[in-house]
């Protein structure tokens, strides 16, 4: 199985400012014939399910702020929250669906 | 409204089973595959399985943690999957969510069932 290594396991960031999650996979997830790298990020809030926020690691979901955006290639990806808002406090996941579906550890995201 | 309802946790003794049940509404069920996915308590997801659509074959995968112990099955009639948990362990604890899709992302989850195995 793809291993996906999530870093930091928490941070603490402004209101406002700039928050970055990294995903790392064990192998690409790039597939060559679709060009597609088959990454995804979800939010999840205490309490609730997860929440699908970017998929083929840079298509935004409908409905989800812009100031959601998700980049990379091959085995490392960043999902970045442009300017925190409160209501962005939550644990985000990576997952990958190239082979069989795993999922990061976590990151969680608090203010500071 | 697309929405998925789960149900069936609840505490079970080791060595017992469980069925949980998905029910689906606000879209065409036998239309997607269905998944399975839990999350231990503090920890993370888990993906266990899923059963694709009639239309490609009805078959099922999982994940290595939960093959043969775990069925997958589903009722089209009754827009409902099922996961029938078999020699549960102590570290099926969990909570279990049903999500709409099989080996893509998953856009749409029930609010999760808890599990909890235990004597």
């Amino acid at each position: 199985d793809i291993v996906m290594t999530q870093s930091p396991d928490s941070l603490a960031v402004s209101l406002g400012e700039r928050a970055t999650i990294n995903c790392k996979s064990s192998q690409s997830v790039l597939y060559s014939s679709t060009n597609r790298n088959y990454l995804a990020w979800y939010q999840q809030k205490p309490g609730q399910p997860p929440k699908l926020l970017i998929y083929w690691a840079s298509t935004r979901e409908s409905g989800v702020p812009d100031r959601f955006s998700g980049s990379g290639s091959g085995t490392d990806f960043t999902l970045t929250i442009s300017s925190l808002q409160a209501e962005d406090v939550a644990v985000y996941f990576c997952q990958q669906y190239y082979t069989t579906l795993t999922f990061g550890g976590g990151t969680k995201v608090e203010i500071k | 409204e697309v929405q998925l309802v789960e149900s069936g946790g609840g505490l079970v003794q080791p060595g017992r089973s469980l069925r949980l049940s998905c029910a689906a509404s606000g879209f065409t069920f036998g239309d997607y595959a269905m998944s399975w996915v839990r999350q231990a308590p503090g920890k993370g997801l888990e993906w266990v399985g899923f059963i694709r659509s009639k239309l490609h074959g009805g078959t099922t995968e999982y994940a290595a943690s939960v093959k043969v112990r775990f069925t997958i099955s589903r009722d089209d009639s009754k827009n409902i999957a099922y996961l029938q948990m078999n020699s549960l362990k102590t570290e099926d604890t969990a909570v279990y969510y049903c999500t709409r899709g099989g080996t893509y992302y998953y856009p749409i989850w029930g609010q999760g069932t808890l599990v909890t195995v235990s004597s």
